[in-house]
């Protein structure tokens, strides 16, 4: 099956640095990457995702890249906020249709912006 | 994006019992799932809840422990059976959107066993 790596398991940043997690997947298949933000008693919110077809996908401060070949991908968040603070959690699966759905999580990362 | 519900939010239950945790979306969907998340830790798939048919488990899970129901569209339920400290986590429904087709959380059903 499918493993998913994730690194670092904690970050602290100064607020308005940039913030990289690293992700590392196992099964060549998989071909849809999101991530997902975990405030403290919640439940995990999708911010941002990337399919097998593109290289890199941004939404405002945040981004994602994606290296098929190497099989990792990465979450970039500029110009962080204290409120970008949470647990981040990047996952992997094969996709649309049946079991595809599957979603395969990493440890998670703990991200702090300290102000 | 879906909007999911879940009840209860949190319960406080003793050792020996059972708890059903409700997942109601306010749209159809066609794959619901259920995961533990047990604290501090990431998400493991329990199962896949199916309508009209019994829930596809993944390894480490089983259906006398965890029933699962999905009677439609649009609801499931997951059952915690014969509960021990163990079982102590959060439970968390998602479901795939079908057009989106992204998959999105509940807020979590915070268990602690006595």
């Amino acid at each position: 099956g499918e493993n998913v790596e994730q690194h670092p398991s904690t970050l602290s940043v100064q607020e308005g640095d940039s913030a990289v997690i690293k992700c590392t997947y196992s099964d060549s298949a998989s071909n849809y990457f999101p991530w997902y933000k975990q405030e403290l008693g919640k439940g995990p919110q999708l911010i941002i995702d990337i399919r097998s077809n593109v290289g890199e996908k941004k939404d405002q401060r945040i981004a994602v890249t994606l290296n098929k070949t190497a099989k990792h991908f990465s979450l970039h968040i500029t110009e962080t906020q204290p409120e970008d603070s949470a647990v981040y959690f990047c996952a992997a699966s094969r996709g649309s249709g049946g079991s595809n759905y599957k979603l395969t999580f990493g440890k998670g990362t703990l991200l702090t912006v300290n102000p | 994006s879906a909007v999911i519900s879940q009840k209860p939010s949190r319960d406080i239950c003793q050792r020996g019992t059972s708890l059903t945790i409700q997942c109601q979306v306010d749209s159809q969907v066609t794959m619901m799932f259920w995961y533990r998340q047990q604290p501090g830790q990431s998400l493991t798939l329990i199962a896949t809840a199916n309508q009209g048919s019994e829930a596809t488990y993944e390894s480490g899970f089983v259906i006398d422990k965890f029933p699962i129901s999905r009677p439609n569209l649009t609801f499931s339920t997951l059952t915690v059976s014969n509960m021990s400290p163990e079982d102590s986590s959060i439970y968390l429904c998602s479901v795939d959107e079908m057009v989106l087709d992204e998959q999105f959380f509940g807020p979590g059903t915070r268990l602690t066993v006595l």
